[in-house]
């Protein structure tokens, strides 16, 4: 149980170009969703929590024009990374909260912005 | 707000020993201490976790213990295997907010 998909796994985009990733929990209902990133060798660093129906709450330093989070069900969380840049690029994880402090994380996505 | 520490930033052992990961928190108000293990290129997976009400848990070869007291919880793995081999993190909460993680250990099991 407890199992969090995200899609695509790996996105190769242009710069000045919109990509959209998708976060689903799949055998369970997500109150809370949140965005991480993650650079080579650091820690998780949690961009943004999402809660479904609402708007997003960002964490300090990051641009919410710029990451624009949708959590449409309970089931489903999209970031979209706007006008890409190659500092953009990065491994982006999203998790699910089913309204306790336990989070599942899902297997992330690779972003290269060339 | 939360602060966590975690070491050591490397840990190798060979296998069959045992691995000790140790983490501190500040704020006192956490409640809640998961550990995750993440493979290169695949995303953490919760492999245990403690919550604030008891000193100790244990799965199979894993356990994590907690001093509330000290503020500090550790993870602990017996009879190491080469598939332990990756990035473990800590981390901590309280009440519903959201998770601070350590900065993570690289275990390294050799044959």
């Amino acid at each position: 149980g407890a199992v969090v998909s995200q899609h695509p796994s790996r996105v190769i985009c242009k710069s000045g170009t919109s990509v959209k990733i998708e976060c689903r929990s799949l055998d369970f209902q997500a109150t809370t969703m949140f965005w991480y990133r993650q650079f080579p060798k650091q820690s998780l660093m949690l961009m943004a929590t999402s809660n479904e129906g609402s708007k997003a709450t960002y964490e300090q330093g990051v641009e919410k024009d710029k990451f624009l989070i949708n959590h449409a069900s309970l089931t489903l969380s999209t970031l979209t990374v706007t006008s890409a840049h190659p500092e953009d690029s990065s491994f982006y994880i999203c998790s699910a909260g089913t309204g306790s402090n336990e989070q599942y994380f899902g297997p992330g996505t690779r972003l290269t912005v060339t | 707000g939360e602060n966590v520490e975690q070491h050591p930033s490397t840990l190798s052992v060979q296998e069959g020993d045992s691995a000790v990961i140790k983490c501190t928190y500040s704020d006192s108000a956490s409640n809640y201490f998961p550990w995750y293990k993440q493979e290169l290129g695949k995303g953490p997976q919760l492999i245990i976790d403690i919550r604030s009400n008891v000193g100790e848990k244990k799965d199979q070869r894993i356990a994590v213990t907690l001093n509330k007291t000290a503020k500090h919880f550790s993870l602990h793995i017996t009879e190491t295997q080469p598939e332990d081999s990756a990035v473990y993190f800590c981390a901590a909460s309280a009440g519903y907010s959201t998770l601070t993680f350590g900065k993570g250990t690289m275990l390294l099991v050799s044959p």
